[in-house]
């Protein structure tokens, strides 16, 4: 069965310092790993995904994330945080029999961001 | 280009009630999930309909199920409505890029059951 954790459930910065969101997945083979942003009231948007090739993936809003099989981690990161990005944000992993099809999701991890 | 759309925003029940969510998909897709999300959690799979067929389902009883129309729009039903069902139910879109799935969500519907 596929899992994922994030380890943060709360994670504060000063705007325009660097972000670092943790995610760890669990998985037989080769996964499907996305990060999503929720704002309140709002739905799900998809920051980027990784399947395969560049273990570094960059997405929209300036974000981008590591794959590293070693560590089962998929890591989200942005240099430089705006008071905006202030949200939820998820991890998913989708399995390979699905081509993500089907996603699990982390619990989250909600980012604030002081002035 | 409409994204997806869910009605209602939101909804109160009383338990042992039945409920009927609704989900538009984006233009061209095909294939519609269904999420819950408790509060301070995750989304947690429901279900998937693909030609009008339920394909894949997660871990949920059988008092929740579903309809796709032929013009890939979607219901959700819950029948005899226990306070546990209290949710955000999301609704997501599927559209295929390559090898990879890209999901699209709604704002989602907030159930409150009392």
């Amino acid at each position: 069965a596929q899992s994922v954790t994030q380890p943060d459930i709360h994670i504060t910065v000063s705007e325009g310092a660097s972000l670092e969101l943790r995610c760890n997945y669990s998985y037989g083979a080769t996964p499907y790993l996305f990060w999503y942003v929720q704002s309140p009231g709002q739905g799900l948007q998809l920051l980027l995904k990784y399947f395969s090739g560049d273990t570094l993936v960059q997405g929209i809003k300036g974000f981008e994330a590591e794959f590293k099989r070693s560590q089962s981690s998929f890591n989200l990161r942005k240099p430089s945080v705006h008071w905006s990005d202030a949200a939820e944000y998820f991890c998913a992993v989708g399995g390979l029999d699905n081509a993500g099809n089907m996603l699990t999701f982390g619990g989250g991890t909600r980012l604030m961001v002081k002035p | 280009d409409a994204g997806v759309t869910q009605s209602p925003t939101h909804l109160i029940k009383t338990r042992g009630q039945q409920v009927t969510l609704r989900c538009s998909p984006k233009s061209g897709h095909d294939t519609v999930s269904w999420y819950q999300q408790a509060l301070g959690q995750g989304p947690q799979f429901i279900f998937q309909y693909y030609e009008e067929e339920e394909r894949q389902r997660g871990n949920f009883p059988d008092r929740f199920s579903g309809h796709q129309f032929p013009n890939y729009s979607s219901e959700l039903n819950v029948n005899a409505l226990l306070l546990g069902d209290s949710a955000l139910y999301l609704c997501a879109s599927t559209r295929r890029t390559g090898v990879i799935y890209e999901q699209y969500f709604g704002p989602g519907t907030r159930l409150t059951v009392t």
